[in-house]
């Protein structure tokens, strides 16, 4: 059974700095890896996703992620951060299950660009 | 591009009432699905149709069912609305269900049970 961790629930960091919301999996076989924004009162938005070659991959409005096979792990970075990327974050991990994929969202993280 | 859109945004229902959501998308994807979201909690997948007429249980269809009759529109119907049931349901779609695609997303059902 594969499972995706988001160790924190809230992350606050002011406008203009760098930020990294972390994401841990575990799962042996082969796997895809996707980071979606929320914001509030909307659906999720795909920022990314990762299945083989260069492990880091870029996404929109600046976003990245780099994949680590030795820390089972998915990190999305940005280099400076705006007020507007306020909202939650989930890291997805698909995976194939008895015959068919299933996408796994972990809980989220709450990213807070205080002015 | 296309959209996902839900009906209706809010949904006030009663204990033990029957509730249905519904969910169409114009993207032509052959891939729908019910997600559950609970405040603080990841998604969770409740139903998923890989096409017209198919329907597939995820990790929480118990209390729940739903019904693909076309290509476009995925409903879902809560059976018995209970009080912990209070939470935002998601309908997504995707070109096919083979693991690398991305899904597109509605913007959400609101369910508060009195």
């Amino acid at each position: 059974t594969q499972t995706v961790s988001q160790s924190d629930a809230h992350v606050t960091v002011f406008e203009g700095d760098s930020v990294e919301l972390r994401c841990n999996y575990s799962y042996g076989g082969s796997i895809y890896l996707s980071w979606y924004i929320q914001h509030h009162g909307h659906g999720l938005q795909f920022l990314l996703k990762y299945y083989s070659g260069n492990p880091v991959v870029q996404g929109v409005n600046g976003f990245e992620a780099e994949f680590s096979k030795s820390d089972s792990s998915f990190h999305l970075r940005k280099a400076s951060v705006h007020w507007s990327d306020s909202a939650v974050y989930f890291c997805a991990v698909s995976a194939a299950s008895s015959g068919s994929w299933q996408l796994i969202f972990g809980s989220g993280t709450q990213l807070t660009v205080m002015p | 591009g296309g959209i996902i859109t839900q009906t209706p945004k809010f949904l006030i229902g009663q204990e033990g009432q029957k509730l249905t959501l519904k969910c169409q998308q114009n993207f032509n994807h052959d891939t729908m699905y019910w997600y559950r979201q609970d405040s603080g909690k990841g998604l969770r997948l409740i139903y998923y149709s890989i096409t017209e007429n198919d329907l597939q249980k995820g990790d929480l269809s118990e209390g729940y069912d739903a019904s693909r009759e076309k290509k476009s529109s995925f409903s879902l119907t809560v059976t018995s609305a209970q009080k912990n049931e209070m939470a935002v349901f998601l309908c997504a779609s995707s070109i096919d269900g083979l693991g690398a695609e991305t899904l597109y997303f509605g913007s959400g059902t609101r369910l508060t049970v009195l």
